[in-house]
């Protein structure tokens, strides 16, 4: 499984974009790359997942470079609620039997 | 979307005690199922990989003695905290997808487990 890295904190203030960027030099052919968002004593949500170029849902819009060595979970318009970790996750998920594993995450604190 | 459900949200128990938590799949089949420990402040840990009708596969360190799983139905699996101690205490979080090619993974709401 590739090895992500990501920054540890992150501060915004309402009504910002945030933008989270993740490495993942060593990415596969057949890994895909997930967000999820965890508040505190809740278990991780998922965010979005994408394989390459852009995705975007109703949270968040993901950005993935054509070499895919790194992503950017962007946030538009954060309020109070979006404080929370963030983990990025790169792995075959569709391999039967994966496991996420997740790393350090960065920790984003919204302010108004 | 599927839902994952853990039970309890939190327990408390006497050291030395055993605490059994529940994890459920409720609108979907899940062969495999995921057993994760996050202390304060930390990162989710993988502690093992739990399949149906099949015995766990443990993360190195994870001492298969003590986290004791079963995953008897394709909708649930419980973990088993043997001889709790205070050191074991920790959020205990479990996963599952709602297939081999699901490429969704989906959390329970974790357990808080405090030993005394």
């Amino acid at each position: 499984l590739a090895k992500t890295t990501q920054p540890i904190s992150m501060d915004s203030y309402e009504g910002q974009e945030v933008n989270i960027t993740c490495s993942h030099n060593n990415i596969a052919t057949n890994d895909y790359i997930t967000w999820y968002q965890q508040f505190p004593s809740q278990g991780p949500r998922f965010i979005i997942q994408g394989y390459k170029t852009k995705v975007t849902n109703e949270v968040a819009s993901l950005f993935i470079p054509a070499d895919r060595k790194s992503s950017t979970l962007s946030l538009p318009r954060v309020s109070l609620s979006d404080t929370a970790v963030y983990y990025c996750l790169v792995g075959d998920i569709g391999r039967a039997g994966t496991a996420l594993i997740f790393g350090k995450g960065t920790t984003l604190s919204v302010s108004s | 979307g599927a839902v994952v459900s853990q039970h309890p949200s939190r327990v408390i128990c006497k050291s030395g005690t055993s605490v059994k938590i529940e994890c459920r799949s409720l609108d979907f089949q899940a062969t495999t199922m995921f057993w994760y420990r996050q202390f304060p402040k930390q990162s989710l840990m993988l502690m093992a990989t739990s399949n149906e009708g099949s015995k766990a596969t443990y993360e190195q360190g994870v001492e298969k003695d003590k986290f004791l799983i079963n995953h008897a139905s394709l909708t649930l699996s419980t973990l088993t905290v043997a001889s709790a101690h205070p050191e074991d205490s920790s959020f205990y979080i479990c996963s599952a997808r709602a297939s081999d090619r699901d490429t969704e993974a989906f959390f329970g709401q974790g357990t808080r487990l405090t030993v005394v």
